[in-house]
C-alpha cells in the first residue's frame, strides 16, 4: 500500500484554528472508518491524539477534533497553543502518511 | 503508568543482524498486541510487524518477511525483533507500540525508540 498524503507543512498563530488533511484511496481511508492520527515532538515517544477517525484518547484535549469525507480525514487543532507545535502523522490500518509539521506563529 | 523502553539499535553493516528489545510495565502485557513501528531519517513511520498475546498471530510488512522475527516474552514483560541480513534501507529508528484494540492498528502507547544505522 501507498503512503497516505499530507501536506508538509501547516501554521496558525495562538487561538486559530488549523485543519491538516489527510488523503488516500478508495481502499484505505475511504474504505474503513480506521484513521488515526499521531503527534510527535522532537526526542519523544509518538503520542496517539486521534483514532477510528473522531475519538479521542483520555487525556487528548477536546480542542482536537478529527473527521472524515470519501478518501480524506482531517485533523483540526482550534485554540491552537505552543505546546501543539509538533509533527503530526495520520494511519490507516498501519499505512501511515508522510507528516505534517505544524508551526505556532 | 504504560512505559515501553527500546534497546539494542546500533551501528551495523551490510548483510549483518540487530536484535532489538522492548521492556513493557505498567499494563497486563500479555494481553495485548504488540508492535514494531520504524522510521527512517526524513520519512514518515511504517509498520513493520506485530505479534499476538500468546504469539500465535504474526505478522510482516513484505519488505521485511524472511529476514525478520518478532517475538515476546510475557513473563518477563519483553517484545523482540530479530533482525537479520539487514541493508541500508532499513536504516531507521524503531519503536515498539501497543495497539490499542486487537489488529486494529492503531497504537497507543510508543516507546522513545531506538535507532539501528546500516552501513559500512
Amino acid at each position: 500500500q501507498s503512503a497516505l498524503t499530507q501536506p508538509p507543512s501547516a501554521s496558525a498563530s495562538p487561538g486559530q484554528s488549523v485543519t491538516i488533511s489527510c488523503t488516500g484511496t478508495s481502499s484505505d481511508v475511504g474504505d474503513y472508518n480506521y484513521v488515526s492520527w499521531y503527534q510527535k515532538h522532537p526526542g519523544k515517544a509518538p503520542k496517539l491524539m486521534m483514532y477510528e477517525v473522531t475519538k479521542r484518547p483520555s487525556g487528548v484535549p477536546d480542542r482536537f477534533s478529527g473527521s472524515k469525507s470519501g478518501n480524506t480525514a482531517s485533523l483540526t487543532v482550534s485554540g491552537l497553543q505552543a505546546e501543539d507545535e509538533a509533527e503530526y502523522y495520520c494511519s490507516s490500518r498501519g499505512v501511515f502518511g508522510g507528516g505534517t509539521s505544524l508551526t505556532v506563529l | 503508568e504504560v512505559q515501553l523502553v527500546e534497546s539494542g539499535g546500533g551501528l551495523v553493516q551490510p548483510g549483518g543482524s540487530l536484535r532489538l528489545s522492548c521492556a513493557a510495565s505498567g499494563f497486563n502485557f500479555g494481553r495485548y498486541w504488540m508492535t514494531w513501528v520504524r522510521q527512517a531519517p526524513g520519512k514518515g513511520p511504517e509498520w513493520v510487524a506485530n505479534i499476538n498475546g500468546d504469539e500465535r498471530g504474526k505478522y510482516y510488512v513484505d519488505s521485511v518477511k524472511g529476514r525478520f522475527n518478532i517475538s515476546r516474552d510475557n513473563a518477563k514483560g519483553l517484545l523482540y525483533l530479530q533482525m537479520n541480513n539487514l541493508t541500508a534501507e532499513d536504516t531507521a529508528v524503531y519503536y515498539c507500540a501497543r495497539d490499542l484494540v486487537g489488529q486494529q492498528l492503531v497504537f497507543d502507547f510508543w516507546g522513545q525508540g531506538t535507532l539501528a544505522t546500516v552501513s559500512s
